[in-house]
């Protein structure tokens, strides 16, 4: 039971450079999401996808892309990486974007970046 | 956008006390959810809670959602080393908005 795989689990940047990070599902599950989280500020969203080919921006999206080419695979790419991105990212899945009630949302292991 | 907040955001426990965290929303919530993570963990959902005034019980986790659907607690009983982390509430639907957590930790 692979579920939510991020890949790398750390990763060192140097200013202007630029990266993505790999998230893949294997749960066959519509929404797909990007977090970062800080000290002190619990998780805030990057992108969101609802389905393959579709994507949207979440509460902090600046310096960030996303693509959704397949239902499994939702990249984050940072294009010119700046110390402020320095965070912990995660990926998180969960079967339906269309429920009022919310589905359980699955979260991968998390991605440590940092950017020097 | 929705903004859930929660409260304490520390609470330090001796091995054995009873411990209560709250979350408030400025708004009314169609549902909740919380979430508990490990140090150097990922979040792991531990329940949602729909109803008005609904109660549900995980062994020693409590978890309540307001009469107005604008708040929600966590209440642990019996602390044990083992409910070491930090305890977030979000909602509602998809697009969830976390709150900033209550981290615990546990006095032996």
């Amino acid at each position: 039971n692979a579920g939510v795989t991020q890949t790398p689990k750390f990763q060192v940047l140097k200013t202007g450079q630029s990266m993505t990070l790999q998230c893949a599902q294997d749960m066959n599950h519509e929404y797909m999401s990007w977090y970062r989280q800080d000290p002190g500020m619990g998780l805030r969203l990057i992108h969101y996808s609802v389905g393959a080919g579709i994507t949207d921006q979440g509460e902090v999206p600046n310096g960030y892309n996303v693509s959704r080419s397949t239902t499994e695979d939702f990249p984050l790419r940072l294009l010119s990486a700046a110390p402020s991105q320095t965070s912990v990212y995660f990926c998180a899945s969960s079967r339906s974007a269309g429920s009022n009630f919310g589905n359980t949302i699955y979260f991968g292991e998390g991605s440590w970046l940092t950017v020097v | 956008g929705q903004q859930v907040m929660q409260i304490p955001q520390y609470q330090h426990v001796q091995e054995g006390e009873d411990f209560t965290t709250y979350c408030n929303s400025s708004t009314t919530l169609s549902n909740i959810q919380w979430y508990k993570q490990r140090p150097g963990g990922h979040p792991v959902f531990l329940i949602q809670l729909v109803k008005s005034g609904e109660v549900k019980k995980q062994k020693r986790l409590t978890f309540q959602f307001g009469e107005a659907k604008k708040n929600s607690s966590l209440h642990i009983t019996a602390t044990q080393t083992t409910d070491v982390g930090t305890y977030f509430c979000a909602g509602p639907g998809y697009k969830l908005s976390f709150g900033a957590g209550t981290t615990v930790t546990v006095r032996a």
